[in-house]
């Protein structure tokens, strides 16, 4: 079982839609992570968590500790937001590095 | 400082051969990443630097792999001897050491194909 799972996998959504993305981890973390990826690979940080909720925009991502558990939220999708998004945790005995979840496909259709 | 740059975006080479990567971190980020992803996957740890010194290094790194940052500021990863299994796109991030409560930024990344 990798330490950290992302569902879905794959996610389709009608312009206007909300979705919701969730990401579950095994291991005690220092910080979760959001981060978005476009076809062209780079990786852009979305958000950063260590309890409670963040809001960017359009963008929510909210974290229950006691859970392990993590959902980024989208408000009124676009096509634009179409991207890769994934979710990395750095443990509390991992260093510096990340862990990451496989990342979900979203595409939204006009 | 444009962020974390990556050199080439993209590289075809036959198996057998030997390719070199370059990253050229966020200049004040003394912390520098390789991460390796495979199609549909996400980003695996292959190594991380602090300056000059490496300080850990993923399974994944086979003896083929070797990564460098002399002067503690732009990083090479070589994999000598490529195989198909090595197609990937291989990524470089950096942060501030301590301060990754701010965050990592990470390259575009270099997309490797071993033909």
């Amino acid at each position: 079982k990798n330490e950290v799972e992302q569902s879905p996998q794959n996610l389709t959504a009608q312009e206007g839609e909300f979705i919701t993305i969730n990401c579950s981890y095994s291991v005690g973390i220092s910080a979760l992570h959001w981060l978005q990826q476009h076809p062209g690979g780079g990786i852009v940080s979305l958000f950063m968590l260590s309890s409670g909720k963040k809001k960017h925009g359009r963008l929510i991502a909210t974290i229950n500790i006691q859970e392990k558990h993590s959902s980024l939220h989208i408000t009124a999708s676009h096509p634009r937001d179409s991207a890769v998004y994934i979710c990395a945790v750095r443990s509390k005995t991992s260093g510096s590095r990340l862990t990451f979840g496989e990342g979900t496909q979203l595409t939204v259709n006009p | 400082d444009t962020g974390v740059s990556q050199d080439p975006r993209h590289k075809i080479t036959k198996r057998g051969q030997n390719v070199t990567f370059r990253c050229d971190p966020i200049s004040e980020h003394n912390r520098l990443y390789w991460y390796r992803q495979t199609l549909g996957q996400g980003p695996e740890f292959l190594t991380y630097f602090q300056n000059e010194a490496q300080l850990e290094k993923s399974r994944l790194l086979s003896d083929r792999f070797s990564a460098e940052r002399p002067k503690g500021s732009f990083s090479t990863l070589e994999i000598q001897r490529t195989e198909q299994g090595d197609s990937a796109m291989y990524l470089c991030a950096s942060s501030l050491a301590g301060g990754e409560a701010y965050g990592y930024t990470f390259g575009s990344g270099t997309r490797l194909t071993v033909v």
